[in-house]
């Protein structure tokens, strides 16, 4: 079983729509959580960073974390045909000595926003 | 502008040769990391370097080399005895104080 598990889609949507992406995982070690955006042949790019279980909000994104029930999700509010891309969900331990860069990835999930 | 510089793009090679990746960052980070994706797997952790002249191996060091001569720069070879060398290789770096890992636009190699 992988550490963390990713929706694989494909998801294809109509402009407008709410998009939700989620992420479970095995390790209660992780700490800190990640959601990047992929556009094709090109690197990740952060989206939101959090730390603790709830909410985070940036603009039409919301970070959700479940410590609990080692669940993560992202939502993305009136979807854009340029929120076309893939989505990987990232985490990582704590601090104390680990490499702030090792980080465990989910699978990736491929979004497509048609107008 | 800040960032991270990965070449080529785009590299091909013959089953057998050596190869390397180049990634160079005027960033000013500490931290550099090596990552490998492929098609629905998401990315996997080659090697890493917190400080000039050290490195340790990440989940899938085996068949790969680096080195970090220079706080800058964390060349990637990709060896004669990695036996699926075909990827996107990703290069990122990290600041301080735990701040998000920020990635270069990669280098697509295709061994045949």
């Amino acid at each position: 079983q992988k550490e963390v598990e990713q929706d694989p889609g494909p998801l294809s949507v109509p402009e407008g729509a709410i998009v939700s992406l989620n992420c479970t995982y095995s390790n209660s070690a992780f700490q800190y959580f990640m959601w990047y955006r992929q556009y094709s042949r090109k690197g990740p790019e952060l989206l939101m960073y959090t730390y603790s279980s709830g909410n985070k909000e940036d603009g039409r994104f919301t970070a959700q974390v479940d410590k609990s029930s080692k669940y993560i999700s992202l939502f993305i509010r009136d979807s854009q045909p340029s929120d076309s891309a893939t989505y990987l969900c990232a985490m990582r331990l704590g601090a104390g000595g680990t490499s702030y860069g090792k980080l465990t990835f989910g699978q990736g999930t491929i979004l497509t926003v048609h107008p | 502008d800040g960032g991270i510089t990965q070449s080529p793009k785009y590299l091909f090679r013959k089953e057998g040769q050596n190869v390397t990746l180049s990634c160079e960052q005027n960033l000013n980070h500490d931290a550099m990391y090596w990552y490998r994706q492929d098609p629905g797997q998401g990315l996997r952790l080659i090697y890493y370097s917190q400080i000039v002249n050290d490195f340790q191996k990440g989940d899938i060091a085996e068949g790969y080399s680096v080195s970090r001569e220079k706080k800058e720069s964390f060349p990637l070879t990709v060896t004669s005895a990695q036996k699926n060398p075909t990827a996107f290789y990703l290069c990122a770096s990290i600041g301080q104080g735990g701040s998000p890992l920020h990635f270069g636009n990669g280098t697509r190699l295709t061994v045949t």
